[in-house]
């Protein structure tokens, strides 16, 4: 069973636009959510990330969103830029784990200029 | 650079036979995990080392996989007699202790014949 979900394999959106990812999550031992880029042939590259003491965190262009009561978190990227065309994949990790990671199966981001 | 490295990027070998997988993680990272992305899925946990500890294996999907940490450093991935439903993305990735944020390699291709 999923622990962590991303539902839409893929987006496509304007460039200059807000690009909008969204991660649902069933274990509430999560506590530390984290968002990773992909390009072809590379591999995860660290994105943001946000702990469960916060609903927000926010880095550039880049704001994660973290609603515990609905297990639901999103990255918001804006403006979107057509480098940001990649798969974007959302992980969490639980408490007390050994910080292995548990990741979605991705959202391929298309932004077209 | 001064980040994750594999070997070798690409393997293709022939169902029966045995491969080993390389990783070299950033100085100082005491932690070191291996995933395997397959197609079309999200990265799967396979194994987990932490300092001198004894790893975590639990996410090893059959005994014909295992995993050695040398010096507490570089760490080899071995695949006895492949199948080819072990064709995938390996990847490592590296942390520092007490860190939630791993920081990933470029993987390894391996697609068994």
């Amino acid at each position: 069973d999923q622990q962590v979900k991303q539902n839409s394999p893929s987006l496509s959106v304007q460039e200059g636009r807000i690009s909008i990812l969204n991660c649902d999550y069933t274990n509430s031992m999560f506590d530390y959510f984290l968002w990773y880029k992909k390009y072809p042939a590379e591999g995860p590259t660290f994105l943001i990330s946000i702990s469960s003491i916060k609903d927000k965190n926010e880095d550039g262009r880049f704001t994660v969103f973290l609603n515990k009561s609905a297990k639901h978190l999103s990255l918001h990227i804006v403006p979107s830029q057509p480098g940001d065309s990649a798969v974007y994949f959302c992980a969490a990790s639980a408490r007390g784990s050994q910080g292995n990671l548990i990741f979605g199966k991705g959202t391929k981001l298309s932004v077209k200029p | 650079g001064a980040g994750v490295s594999q070997s070798p990027s690409n393997k293709v070998t022939e169902k029966g036979k045995d491969v080993e997988l390389r990783c070299d993680p950033i100085s100082g990272h005491t932690a070191l995990y291996w995933y395997r992305q397959s197609l079309g899925q999200g990265l799967e946990f396979l194994i987990y080392f932490q300092g001198n500890s004894a790893p975590d294996k639990s996410g090893l999907p059959s005994d014909r996989f295992s995993a050695e940490r040398t010096g507490g450093s570089v760490s080899t991935l071995t695949i006895q007699r492949t199948q080819q439903e072990d064709s995938a993305v390996y990847l490592c990735a590296s942390s520092q202790r007490g860190q939630v944020t791993q920081y990933f390699g470029p993987g390894t291709r391996l697609t068994v014949l």
